[in-house]
C-alpha cells in the first residue's frame, strides 16, 4: 500500500523550482504532504481530498489527479528553509481505517 | 496545548531486553498511529489504534512487538527481546475524531539504539 515517490533526491539553488511526484496503485481518498527536517518530526504541509481542488501554501502547492492516483507537490522560488525530506501519505478508498501509508521520501537540498 | 508527547526521546537497550515507548496524543485526539523510521529511510506504518482498540496492525511484526492504547494513560509500543535491527526512530502521531481525512500531528520521536 506504500505509494511511490520520485525523484528520490533533488538539489536546487535558491530561487529554482521543483516538482515531487507521488503515485499509488490503489484508488485514493486523500493525499497528505509532510516535510521532515533532519532529526525532527514530520510536519504537515497540506492535504488534498478526492474531488478537491489544487491547494497552495505560500510558494508550495499541490495537485491531486484522482483518476491517475497521483499527486504532485510544487515548490516555486525555493528558499533555504525548504530543505528537508518530503513525504506523501496516502489514504486509500474503502479501507475504513483512515490510516496513512507514506512513500519513501524525496530529499530536497536547497543551496545558496 | 501541548503537542504529541513521546518518551523517552532516546533509549538504549542491550539485545534481549525490552523497550517500552510511550505516546500521549494531543488533547482531544483519540486516534494514535505508530511509525518506524530507519536511518535515511521513509516512515513505515506499524499500527493504528483508538482508545482500547487496535484498528489496523498490518505493519506490526508478528513477534515481539505489541501496542496498546488504554482508556486512561498513554499509548505504549512494546518491543520484547530487542535485536539490533530494531534500532530506529519510532514516531507516534495522533489525529482527532473525524469521519473525514485525518491530519496527523507527529511527536518528536523516540530513538531506540540496541547494542
Amino acid at each position: 500500500q506504500q505509494p511511490v515517490q520520485s525523484p528520490q533526491a533533488v538539489i536546487l539553488r535558491e530561487g529554482e523550482d521543483a516538482v515531487i511526484n507521488c503515485s499509488s496503485s490503489k484508488a485514493l481518498y486523500s493525499v497528505h504532504w509532510y516535510r521532515q527536517k533532519h532529526g525532527e518530526a514530520p510536519v504537515f504541509l497540506m492535504i488534498l481530498l478526492k474531488g478537491g481542488e489544487q491547494k497552495g501554501h505560500e510558494k508550495i502547492s499541490a495537485s491531486f489527479n484522482e483518476k491517475k492516483q497521483q499527486s504532485s507537490l510544487y515548490l516555486t522560488a525555493s528558499q533555504l528553509s525548504y530543505s528537508g525530506t518530503y513525504f506523501c501519505g496516502t489514504e486509500s478508498e474503502g479501507t475504513g481505517a483512515n490510516n496513512l501509508f507514506f512513500g519513501t521520501g524525496t530529499r530536497l537540498t536547497v543551496i545558496p | 496545548n501541548a503537542g504529541v508527547m513521546q518518551n523517552p526521546r532516546h533509549l538504549v537497550r542491550r539485545r534481549g531486553q525490552e523497550a517500552r515507548l510511550r505516546c500521549s496524543p494531543m488533547k482531544g485526539h483519540s486516534h494514535v498511529y505508530w511509525y518506524r523510521q530507519l536511518p535515511e529511510e521513509g516512515l513505515k506504518f506499524m499500527v493504528y489504534l483508538q482508545k482500547e482498540n487496535i484498528i489496523d496492525e498490518s505493519g506490526m511484526p508478528k513477534e515481539r512487538f505489541s501496542a496498546e492504547f488504554p482508556k486512561e494513560g498513554p499509548s505504549i509500543l512494546r518491543i520484547q527481546q530487542v535485536v539490533r535491527g530494531d534500532s530506529a526512530a519510532y514516531f507516534c502521531a495522533s489525529s482527532p475524531d473525524s469521519s473525514g481525512a485525518n491530519v496527523l500531528t507527529f511527536g518528536a520521536g523516540s530513538r531506540l539504539t540496541v547494542l
